[in-house]
């Protein structure tokens, strides 16, 4: 299987939370990240929290890591339907290499 | 500062024909990497380049597909003899040089080149 996993779909009305939730497998990890990718278009660094942290705000985004469950979730208040997108959660192995989930496909409803 | 730049955007060639894809990094940074995303799928690892070297090329293909970044100018990502599977988006990103085993920084991605083979 993955070595990252992430539900595919979430819909969320408009105004409310999002959270989007990720697992992983390597304990080592030492930075976990939060990529947004609209139609076409390529990754947008969202955030990115270090495995020493177990939570990291930025502005309407909330990231929770909870290492002894290798779980990562990425809240975002007041959805927009800017917002809709897919998003990706990935997990740095050694210095350099992210390995990726397939992806959340957030809509925003009105 | 300009972001890691890809081209083309979007590239259609024939099954047997030659891909080359371009990227130029960030400014001041040093390595490239490039990930593969296949349709409906998350982006996979195909390889790490410092100038002039192959750090690591776990994730390519073992044939068709090369990559150089060379002294001067962009690195390029070249796949020979195209067939149908290489329809993909091929994502190029760039980091500074790492400052060690815990570095923070980061890795920040191009818009992405879509290569579709008819």
């Amino acid at each position: 299987g993955e070595d990252v996993e992430q539900s595919l779909f979430l819909s969320v009305r408009e105004g409310d939370s999002s959270v989007i939730n990720c697992t992983y497998t390597d304990s080592s990890s030492t930075y976990l990240y939060w990529y947004k990718q609209e139609p076409g278009a390529g990754l947008q660094l969202l955030t990115y929290i270090f495995s020493n942290m177990d939570m990291k705000q930025d502005q309407r985004l909330t990231v929770l890591l909870n290492k002894k469950d290798k779980h990562l979730s990425l809240r975002i208040a007041d959805t927009q339907t800017g917002d809709s997108a897919i998003y990706f959660c990935a997990e740095k192995k050694n210095d350099y290499k992210l390995s990726f989930g397939a992806g959340t496909t957030v809509t925003v409803r009105a | 500062n300009a972001g890691v730049m890809q081209n083309p955007r979007h590239l259609v060639r024939r099954r047997g024909q030659e891909a080359r894809l371009r990227c130029s990094p960030m400014k001041g940074h040093s390595h490239v990497y490039w990930y593969r995303q296949l349709p409906e799928e998350g982006l996979k690892f195909m390889v790490y380049l410092q100038k002039e070297n192959i750090i690591d090329e776990s994730g390519m293909p073992k044939e068709r597909f090369s990559a150089e970044f060379p002294k001067e100018g962009p690195s390029i990502l070249r796949i020979q003899q195209v067939v149908r599977g290489d329809s993909a988006a091929y994502f190029c990103a760039s980091s500074p040089p790492w400052a060690g085993g815990s570095s923070g920084n980061t890795i920040y991605f191009g818009e992405g080149s879509w290569l579709t083979v008819v």
